[in-house]
């Protein structure tokens, strides 16, 4: 499968832990984008990279959240001091150069579950 | 930003052609319209994608009026796996922070 990989699938941790996910995007796709997802709710933009450069980023993302990706190839998304409110399905995407951004390959996602 | 207004939910019965219309009042000239399918636990899977009247695909049609502040897809012949929450979303190259997924609507697709 060379479709975007994520992992883990799913994780519970307890409130005020740290986690970190990763994403592995399609091979030569040089752009990846992190979303958030909450129950009935469409994807919410957090973060975007062009190469290992990170372009844009949400105000949803505070200051315990920070996504990294080094060499331009996978990338992690690490939040801090988890709270319940970061309850959710954390999504990975990706596009090759010249794609409309609005134009990306999901991977299946992380579950986050704060206890 | 372009935000988009989407019917909630859809009902309809497998065979039938299904047509989800979105509006999108405020875009910008160099918006374009794409469409995602989502099934439970997955990520969105892109579907098709316009900038004015008719684009189909294998999948799928899309519709876009003159003016562009709305689009119809058109799903022929739906079966039960049509089931899922469909997004319309505006954007263009320019910057991946304006996207805005919406609430999609959900199809669900009796037999």
């Amino acid at each position: 499968d060379t479709g975007v990989s994520q992992d883990p699938r799913h994780k519970i941790t307890k409130r005020g832990q740290n986690v970190t996910f990763r994403c592995d995007p399609i091979s030569e796709h040089n752009r990846l984008y992190w979303y958030r997802q909450t129950l009935g709710q469409g994807p919410e933009f957090l973060t975007y990279f062009q190469n290992e450069a990170q372009l844009e980023k949400s105000r949803l993302l505070s200051d315990r959240f920070s996504a990294e990706r080094p060499k331009g190839s996978f990338s992690t998304l690490e939040i801090q001091r988890t709270e319940q409110g970061d309850s959710a399905m954390y999504l990975c995407a990706s596009s090759p150069r010249g794609q409309l951004v609005t134009e990306a390959f999901f991977g299946q996602g992380t579950r986050l579950t704060v206890v | 930003l372009a935000k988009t207004t989407q019917p909630i939910s859809m009902d309809s019965y497998e065979g039938q052609e299904v047509n989800i219309t979105c509006s999108h009042n405020n875009i910008a000239t160099n918006d374009y319209i794409t469409w995602y399918q989502q099934f439970p636990s997955q990520g969105p899977r892109f579907i098709i994608q316009g900038y004015k009247t008719k684009v189909t695909n294998e999948v799928a049609s899309l519709f876009i009026p003159a003016d562009r502040k709305s689009s119809t897809l058109s799903l022929p012949r739906v079966s039960l796996s049509d089931t899922a929450v469909y997004y319309c979303l505006v954007g263009s190259y320019s910057s991946a922070s304006k996207i805005i997924f919406g609430s999609g609507t959900r199809l669900s697709i009796r037999p």
